[in-house]
C-alpha cells in the first residue's frame, strides 16, 4: 500500500514570496491533515479536511495560509506572503479512523 | 488550551537497559493516545496506540495509560542504539478523525 506522498521535499524562498505544497493521501482515507512542525516542537495542526470539507482550521493563519482539497483526494497548502517564522516542516497526514499516517514532509526555509 | 507535556530530555540509557518515557495531558475527556517515533529529519512513525487504562505490549514496547492521573508512558525494553530518536506523545481529545495534539517530544539516546 502506498503511503502519503508529499512534494516538494525541500523549498527555500525569500520572505514575502509565495509557496505551495502538495499532498496525496493514502487511497481511501477520507480525512487529511496538514501539520506544521517547527524545529524542536511537536507537530501542530493547521487544517483538517473530511473528504473535501474543512473540519477544523482554527489554527490556520488565514491572512497568509490557504488550503484546499479538491475532489476529496489531493490537497494543496499555500503560503502567501511567507514570513521568516514560517520556516518549518509541513507534514501531511491521512487517516481512515483513529490512526494517522504521515508523509515525509516538506522542509521550508524562508530567508 | 489543551496541552500535552513531555520532558524534552535528552534521556540517555545504555544499550540493553529499559527506557521510560512519560507524558501528561490536560484534557480529561481524551480518548486515544499514541506514541510516535521521529528520527532526525524524518516524519513521525506510529509505534504504539492505547485506548483504555492499563498496559499494552508490542514486542519491546509497552504503553501504559492511567486516565485518572491523565498520564501515559512508554517503556522500551532492551534498548538498542537504533531506538535513538525523538518520541512524540500524541493525544486525540475527542473522537476518530479529530486532529492529534502533540507534545514537544523526548529525545532518547541509547549508547552502545
Amino acid at each position: 500500500e502506498a503511503g502519503v506522498a508529499q512534494s516538494p521535499r525541500y523549498k527555500i524562498i525569500e520572505k514575502r514570496q509565495s509557496v505551495a505544497f502538495w499532498c496525496n493521501p493514502i487511497s481511501g482515507h477520507a480525512t487529511l491533515y496538514w501539520y506544521q512542525q517547527i524545529l524542536g516542537q511537536g507537530p501542530k495542526l493547521l487544517i483538517q479536511f473530511q473528504n473535501n470539507g474543512v473540519v477544523d482550521d482554527s489554527q490556520l493563519p488565514k491572512d497568509r495560509f490557504s488550503a484546499e482539497r479538491l475532489k476529496g483526494v489531493d490537497s494543496t497548502l499555500k503560503i502567501q506572503p511567507a514570513k521568516l517564522e514560517d520556516s518549518a516542516v509541513y507534514l501531511c497526514a491521512s487517516s481512515l479512523s483513529t490512526i494517522q499516517y504521515f508523509g515525509a514532509g516538506t522542509r521550508l526555509s524562508v530567508l | 488550551q489543551k496541552e500535552v507535556e513531555q520532558n524534552s530530555g535528552p534521556l540517555s540509557v545504555p544499550e540493553g537497559a529499559i527506557a521510560s518515557l512519560n507524558c501528561t495531558y490536560s484534557d480529561r475527556g481524551s480518548q486515544s493516545f499514541f506514541w510516535y517515533r521521529q528520527y532526525s529529519g524524518k516524519s513521525p512513525e506510529l509505534i504504539m496506540s492505547i485506548y483504555s487504562n492499563g498496559d499494552k505490549e508490542d514486542g519491546r514496547f509497552t504503553a501504559q495509560l492511567n486516565k485518572a492521573s491523565q498520564y501515559v508512558s512508554l517503556l522500551i525494553r532492551d534498548s538498542q542504539p537504533s531506538d535513538s530518536a525523538t518520541y512524540l506523545c500524541a493525544v486525540n481529545p475527542n473522537q476518530a478523525g479529530t486532529a492529534l495534539i502533540f507534545g514537544k517530544g523526548t529525545t532518547l539516546s541509547v549508547s552502545s
